[in-house]
């Protein structure tokens, strides 16, 4: 089954602080894809990210970069010189490949970055 | 990308109404999809839109409570019937594009739904 864990509830840093949100996913799949999303406090949710299983490789997106790990099942993304407006839940997600396209999410983070 | 509409945004209901909520993508899409958000909660969805056919529900969620329609490409409705206070959460539309082929949904700005 499927399943995607971000173990940390809340985070609150201060400003231009980096910051590393978590995400540890469980799949039986071999080809999967692995999301991040934002939800900042108007509510709609932004998609930042979509790797699939075969790409391990890091990428990087100004102050967004993301370490996608298959050793340890982990996923995870920091926010370099954080900002204000980056405050707002986070959420990983996972697609299996055998799902038709259905995407489960993680709990959320929900990030605060104090001024 | 895609950019996704939902009307309304917003509604307060009375308890035993229906709400109906729309859902527009600016492009043809393969999938659609329809997702409930608790208060503080992370997002479950409901069920898979599919275009001219019956929609797909989730475990949990039953037709004659969450009856979805599709009727093209670009649209689709998800109302809420017999509206209960546990029915107040945001209701979150998402669709991936047909010209892309990642799959990648992209969400609409939701309908937060409160019902005394």
């Amino acid at each position: 089954a499927q399943k995607v864990t971000q173990a940390q509830t809340e985070i609150s840093v201060v400003e231009k602080e980096d910051v590393t949100l978590d995400c540890v996913y469980e799949t039986r799949d071999t080809t999967y894809y692995l999301f991040w999303y934002k939800q900042p406090p108007s509510g709609e949710l932004v998609f930042l990210i979509r790797r699939n299983s075969f790409d391990e490789q890091n990428e990087i997106s100004g102050r967004y970069s993301w370490n996608f790990q298959k050793s340890t099942s982990s996923f995870n993304f920091t926010i370099t010189a954080s900002q204000v407006v980056d405050s707002a839940v986070y959420f990983c997600a996972l697609s299996e490949a055998s799902s038709a396209s259905k995407i489960i999410f993680g709990s959320g983070t929900r990030l605060s970055i104090r001024p | 990308s895609a950019v996704i509409s939902q009307k309304p945004s917003r509604d307060i209901c009375q308890r035993g109404t229906s709400l109906t909520i729309q859902c527009q993508v600016d492009s043809q899409v393969t999938m659609m999809f329809w997702y409930r958000q608790q208060p503080g909660q992370s997002l479950t969805l409901i069920a898979t839109a599919n275009q001219g056919s019956e929609a797909t529900y989730e475990s949990g969620f039953v037709i004659d409570k969450f009856p979805i329609s599709r009727p093209n490409l670009t649209f689709s409705t998800l109302t809420v019937s017999n509206m209960s206070p546990e029915d107040s959460s945001i209701y979150l539309c998402s669709a991936a594009p047909l010209a892309e082929i990642t799959d990648t949904q992209y969400f609409g700005p939701g309908t937060r739904l409160t019902v005394l």
